[in-house]
C-alpha cells in the first residue's frame, strides 16, 4: 500500500499570504495519478487538482500543483477566505487507493 | 447539472447489515465508474470500494468480505451492503463519481453530502 504523508499537519497563515502544502509518497507515484482535494466543515470534498497539475473545472488559478515521483506540492498563491479548509492529496494508480492524512490550512 | 444524493445511513448494533444508497442526477451510473469513501469523526478519508462501468468491484482489505458494491440501472442509483458492521465502521460515507473510464480519469469530480452510519450498541 502506498502511505501518503502530508506536511504540515495544521498551517497559520493569514489571508492573502502563499500557502505551500507537501504530499511524500512511500512510493514513486505517476503525476497523472496525483490528486488534491479540499474540504471544509461538514461538507464533502471537493476536487482542486488531478493529474499533480491541472486545476479542476471552476478552481481558481491561485491554486496550482506540482511534483512527480515522491514528492507533490500543492500551493495556494494568495490566500482568500474561503480557502481555510483541510486539504488532501490521494493516489488513485496502485490499488489500494490512498489519500494523505490532510493539512489543516486555518487563520493566524 | 451531475448530483449525488446519499442515503440510508443510521444507528446500527456491531454484528449488523446496512444498505446506503446514492441517487445519481445529470449522468448514468452504470456508464461510470463510482466509489464509495469514507470518513470515521474526526479523521481523514478512506477508500472503501470502486466499481468500474463493466461492473467490476474492488474492496478495501478492511471491508472485504463484508461490503459489497453494486449498481441498479433502473434507478440509477450506486449501492453499498454491509454485513457483519463492526464500531469501526462508523463514519460518514460518501459516494462519489469517477472523472472517467479511463486509468487517469479515475479521480472524483463529483461527490454526495454523505451519510452517517453509526455501529454501537
Amino acid at each position: 500500500e502506498i502511505v501518503l504523508t502530508q506536511s504540515p499537519g495544521t498551517l497559520s497563515l493569514s489571508p492573502g499570504e502563499r500557502a505551500t502544502l507537501s504530499c511524500r509518497a512511500s512510493q514513486s507515484v505517476s503525476s497523472s495519478y496525483l490528486v488534491w482535494y479540499q474540504q471544509k466543515p461538514g461538507q464533502a470534498p471537493r476536487l482542486l487538482i488531478y493529474g499533480a497539475s491541472s486545476r479542476a473545472t471552476g478552481i481558481p488559478d491561485r491554486f496550482s500543483g506540482s511534483g512527480s515521483g515522491t514528492d507533490f506540492t500543492l500551493t495556494i498563491s494568495r490566500l482568500e477566505p474561503e480557502d481555510f479548509a483541510v486539504y488532501y492529496c490521494q493516489q488513485h494508480g496502485i490499488s489500494p487507493w490512498t489519500f494523505g492524512q490532510g493539512t489543516k490550512v486555518e487563520i493566524k | 447539472e451531475v448530483q449525488l444524493v446519499e442515503s440510508g445511513g443510521g444507528l446500527i448494533q456491531p454484528g449488523g447489515s446496512l444498505t446506503l444508497s446514492c441517487a445519481a442526477s445529470g449522468f448514468t451510473v452504470s456508464s461510470n465508474y463510482m466509489t464509495w469513501v469514507r470518513q470515521a469523526p474526526g479523521r481523514g478519508l478512506e477508500w472503501v470500494s470502486i466499481i468500474s462501468s463493466g461492473g467490476g468491484t474492488y474492496y478495501a482489505d478492511s471491508v472485504k468480505g463484508r461490503f459489497t458494491i453494486s449498481s441498479d440501472n433502473s434507478k440509477n442509483t450506486l449501492n453499498l451492503q454491509m454485513n457483519n458492521l463492526r464500531a469501526e465502521d462508523t463514519a460518514v460515507y460518501f459516494c462519489a463519481r469517477n472523472g472517467g473510464n479511463s486509468r487517469v480519469e479515475r479521480y472524483l469530480d463529483y461527490w454526495g453530502q454523505g451519510t452517517l452510519v453509526t455501529v454501537s450498541s
